[in-house]
């Protein structure tokens, strides 16, 4: 139950074109999900993150959208550029229980110029 | 302001050997945690702390031991070394304050473990 799911492993995008994420959870006390965006060699950075209570977040290019009946959510990133090429981790938590993080396995994409 | 840093950035082992792990945040976080990343397998938390003086186990303790006996500092310390510790290990912190979520965590640049 404490599992984070997360598709797909590896993506490669063209420059300009929308990357999609996807990451699912079984635990409903899960009350708080956040992207974090690792580049190499450097650790992981909040990117975006969003809580049960509204269904999408838009931060610039980056937006997550949240579906609680499915449990799932996922991040969308809009005109992808070689620079967003990095690893992205979705995680959950239960908000007031901050050591209750739990991230998923990761996603690799490379943007092509 | 460093934010979160840790010492050192490289360690290679042998089996048996001991080692510390020294993270370091000036950002006055109660919360500290230690994570290992595996290929594949995400950030797994090792043990955190909540505050000064506090330590509890994470998803995957065993084999590791922690110490947090100023605020600003966190220790992982691996008593007898072993392959499968070949990992890299993340050190990270968050804020807490009354009736709020510890939502952002500030993570460490790594430090890059093998043990032969």
């Amino acid at each position: 139950q404490q599992q984070v799911k997360q598709s797909p492993q590896s993506l490669i995008v063209q420059k300009g074109g929308i990357s999609i994420i996807n990451c699912a959870y079984e635990n409903t006390a899960f009350d708080y999900f956040p992207w974090y965006q690792q580049f190499p060699g450097k650790g992981p950075a909040l990117l975006i993150a969003i809580r049960p209570d509204v269904s999408e977040k838009k931060e610039g290019r980056f937006t997550i959208s949240f579906n609680k009946s499915a449990k799932q959510f996922s991040l969308h990133i809009m005109d992808s550029q070689p620079g967003d090429s990095a690893t992205y981790f979705c995680a959950a938590s239960i908000i007031n229980y901050g050591q209750n993080f739990v991230f998923g396995p990761g996603t690799r994409l490379s943007v092509l110029p | 302001n460093a934010g979160v840093t840790q010492t050192p950035k490289f360690r290679v082992l042998k089996t048996g050997q001991s080692m510390t792990l020294l993270c370091a945040q000036d950002m006055n976080h109660e919360y500290m945690y230690w994570y290992r990343q595996d290929p594949g397998m995400g950030l797994r938390l090792i043990h955190y702390s909540v505050g000064e003086g506090t330590t509890a186990k994470g998803e995957v303790p065993d084999g590791y031991n922690v110490s947090r006996l100023k605020k600003q500092n966190f220790l992982l310390g691996l008593e007898s070394a072993a392959p499968s510790q070949t990992s890299v290990y993340f050190c990270a912190s968050s804020l807490w304050t009354s009736g709020r979520a510890r939502d952002t965590q500030y993570f460490g640049p790594g430090t890059r473990l093998t043990v032969l």
